[in-house]
């Protein structure tokens, strides 16, 4: 069962262009949903999160729009760069459990 | 400051063997969490491991064991391996069991198992 669906699988933007990755979870138990960042051969490494109280989060290029009645949320990347390629996921987790459900990821390419 | 070390990089194991990963956590960290990343897949979880205890597990099968050791270092055990076992084990240490520390989860940089 895939409780967290994330979309596109694959993006490609121009440099200065914006970045859209989707999720969508099924959960509604889940209260904490946060992105993660990864790079070849690295492992996945905390990008900006969000918790259900608030629509919106902005931490520089990062904004996470959240949809709490649709459970839907969302990773911009403003101004993308190249160096922003990577593969990016959503994830969710529920109050008082640490096991973090994934989506399946998206590899975004910015191109020069 | 070492972050989260995995050992060993890559492995290849043939059908039916036994392996061993091994992780030490970040320093300051005492729970670590372990992962199952399939080719082009999110991270699935195995299970975590605090105060030398497994608190939460995953869908995996028993197949899949692990130990935490004093020092806070971890272990994942996986016998009669399969070909869908190939994958890239990620471990993830953090301090706490509890919310606060879920937020701060910190991953290596992983162990790649082939199964041949």
């Amino acid at each position: 069962q895939q409780q967290v669906k994330q979309s596109p699988q694959s993006l490609i933007v121009q440099k200065g262009g914006i970045s859209i990755i989707n999720c969508a979870y099924e959960n509604t138990a889940f209260d904490y949903f946060p992105w993660y960042q990864q790079f070849p051969g690295k492992g996945p490494a905390l990008l900006i999160a969000i918790r259900p109280d608030v629509s919106e989060k902005k931490e520089g290029r990062f904004t996470i729009s959240f949809n709490k009645s649709a459970k839907q949320f969302s990773l911009h990347i403003m101004d993308s760069q190249p160096g922003d390629s990577a593969t990016y996921f959503c994830a969710a987790r529920k109050t008082g459990f640490q096991k973090l459900v994934f989506g399946t990821g998206t590899r975004l390419l910015v191109s020069p | 400051d070492a972050g989260v070390t995995q050992s060993p990089t890559h492995l290849i194991k043939t059908r039916g063997q036994q392996v061993t990963l091994r992780c030490s956590p970040k320093s300051g960290h005492d729970t670590v969490s372990w992962y199952q990343q399939a080719l082009g897949q999110g991270p699935q979880f195995i299970f975590q491991y605090y105060e030398e205890e497994e608190r939460q597990r995953g869908n995996f099968p028993d197949r899949f064991s692990g130990h935490q050791f004093p020092n806070y270092s971890s272990e994942l055990n996986v016998n009669a391996l399969l070909l869908g076992d190939s994958a890239l084990y990620l471990c993830a240490s953090t301090q706490g069991s509890g919310d606060s520390g879920a937020n701060v989860l910190t991953f290596g940089a992983g162990s790649r198992l082939t199964v041949l």
